[in-house]
């Protein structure tokens, strides 16, 4: 199993372009996740799905948008992208069942300028 | 509101030098508590969990335990290749079903 994997690995963006960040899991699992990492701050939860068709908020999902299509694949969507969305995005998930440990992906650093 | 916090931010050891890191946390209703190992360019990989004060899990020269307040994980005879960030998350009953992170403490195994 190739796990959790995101493209890109890097990417810049201007002021007010978009992008799509991919994100894939082959493992099955219900419930994936999307988190910005800041330098010196802990990961932040922009938003989540607990299965295809269901997603909901998280704490910081201003500037951002996603959708749930399949049980493999969770694009998260920037739109008018801003330098205060500079940031390494990850992607994680978690099968669910009573289980909360969550397996992430190797990230994607965004550089807004 | 939920608080998880690390400490030390940084702790550079020698190598054979064992050692502890923090993880107190401030929740209501907690589900279970988690550690992470994340190299340097790379996705945070999972090591433990724990549910429930007393538990201990073990893996390799890392030990974590948990009480009701806090958590720790303890590093024996450390090597160089045990050099990282160490992420503590926990997941908590209702809300947003996520994990909430500390910043994480940065470990230096000097040779």
């Amino acid at each position: 199993n190739a796990g959790v994997t995101q493209t890109p690995k890097f990417r810049i963006l201007k002021i007010g372009q978009s992008m799509t960040l991919q994100c894939t899991q082959d493992m099955n699992h219900n419930y994936m996740y999307w988190y910005r990492q800041d330098p010196g701050m802990g990961l932040k939860l922009i938003y989540y799905s607990v299965g295809a068709g269901i997603t909901d908020k998280g704490e910081v999902p201003n500037g951002y948008n996603v959708s749930r299509s399949t049980t493999e694949d969770f694009p998260l969507r920037l739109e008018l992208a801003a330098p205060s969305q500079t940031s390494v995005y990850f992607c994680a998930s978690n099968k669910g069942q009573g289980t909360y440990e969550q397996y992430f992906g190797p990230g994607t650093r965004l550089t807004v300028t | 509101e939920d608080q998880v916090t690390q400490s030390p931010e940084a702790l550079r050891l020698q190598e054979g030098e064992s050692s502890s890191l923090n993880c107190s946390y401030t929740v209501s209703g907690l589900r279970g508590l988690f550690w992470y190992r994340q190299d340097p360019g790379k996705g945070p990989e999972f090591l433990f969990t724990l549910y429930s004060a007393g538990e201990e899990k073990e893996k390799e020269r890392l030990k974590a335990t948990l009480t009701k307040k806090e958590s720790f994980l303890h590093i024996t005879a450390p090597k160089p290749e045990d050099s990282a960030t160490y992420l503590c998350a926990v997941h908590v009953a209702g809300g947003a079903d996520g994990l909430t992170f500390g910043k994480g403490t940065h470990l230096i195994i000097q040779p």
